[in-house]
């Protein structure tokens, strides 16, 4: 089973403030998604990439997929309290079942 | 439309108990997972329905769980049993045409005394 680690594990920051977190592995991904879950909620699925040096963005979002395809980056510009979430991100095996990292907490204060 | 819905949101019960957790998935999703996420551990797969087909059970943690999918939509998560340890979140998701999406419900919050 691939192992995904996030870092940082949890992230405490001002509104307005840049933020960068990272999702790394030791072997190759065949594609990649980031989510976010907020409290007392399911993840829901922000982005899937799929191609080495992808780049994405949705909104404030940008994610990046490692040319390698070891490592994806999301980072989030000026953020806001309603950022505030855990971030996961997932590889899918076969079946389609999903092997998520801890995730990053994300706290965003006002 | 609807969503992904669980039942009950929260479940307290006492060790040495049977549980049944019941999702029901997006109308019309032909596969549907059951995940656990607890402290420590994350999001963990448990079990994979596909329509008419043997369910992938390999992430079951141990015999006392056991899962079943009547008439291919609303399924069962029965833990018998229970254990401290088996305190978590157990999410279920489902997806459509496009396997790659998976939408989840809220959960439901299990806590074993």
């Amino acid at each position: 089973t691939q192992l995904l680690e996030q870092s940082p594990q949890f992230l405490s920051i001002q509104e307005g403030e840049n933020l960068t977190v990272y999702c790394n592995s030791s072997s190759v991904f065949s594609s990649l998604q980031w989510y976010r879950q907020e409290p007392g909620e399911g993840p829901v699925l922000l982005v899937t990439v799929v191609t080495g040096g992808e780049v994405k963005k949705l909104k404030r979002l940008t994610f990046q997929f490692g040319d390698a395809r070891k490592d994806s980056s999301l980072h989030i510009t000026a953020a806001q309290p309603g950022d505030t979430g855990l971030y996961l991100c997932a590889q899918g095996g076969s079946n389609y079942k999903l092997t998520f990292g801890k995730g990053t907490l994300l706290t965003v204060n006002p | 439309g609807a969503g992904v819905s669980q039942s009950p949101s929260n479940k307290v019960t006492e060790k040495g108990k049977d549980v049944e957790l019941r999702c029901d998935p997006i109308s019309g999703h032909t596969a549907l997972y059951w995940y656990r996420q607890s402290l420590g551990q994350g999001l963990e797969f448990l079990i994979y329905f596909q329509g008419n087909s043997a369910p992938d059970k390999s992430g079951l943690p141990s015999d006392r769980f056991s899962a079943e999918r009547t008439g291919g939509s609303v399924s069962t998560l029965t833990i018998q049993r229970t254990q401290q340890e088996d305190s978590a979140v157990y999410l279920c998701a489902s997806s459509g045409q496009i396997q790659e999406t998976q939408y989840f419900g809220p959960g439901t919050r299990l806590l074993v005394l």
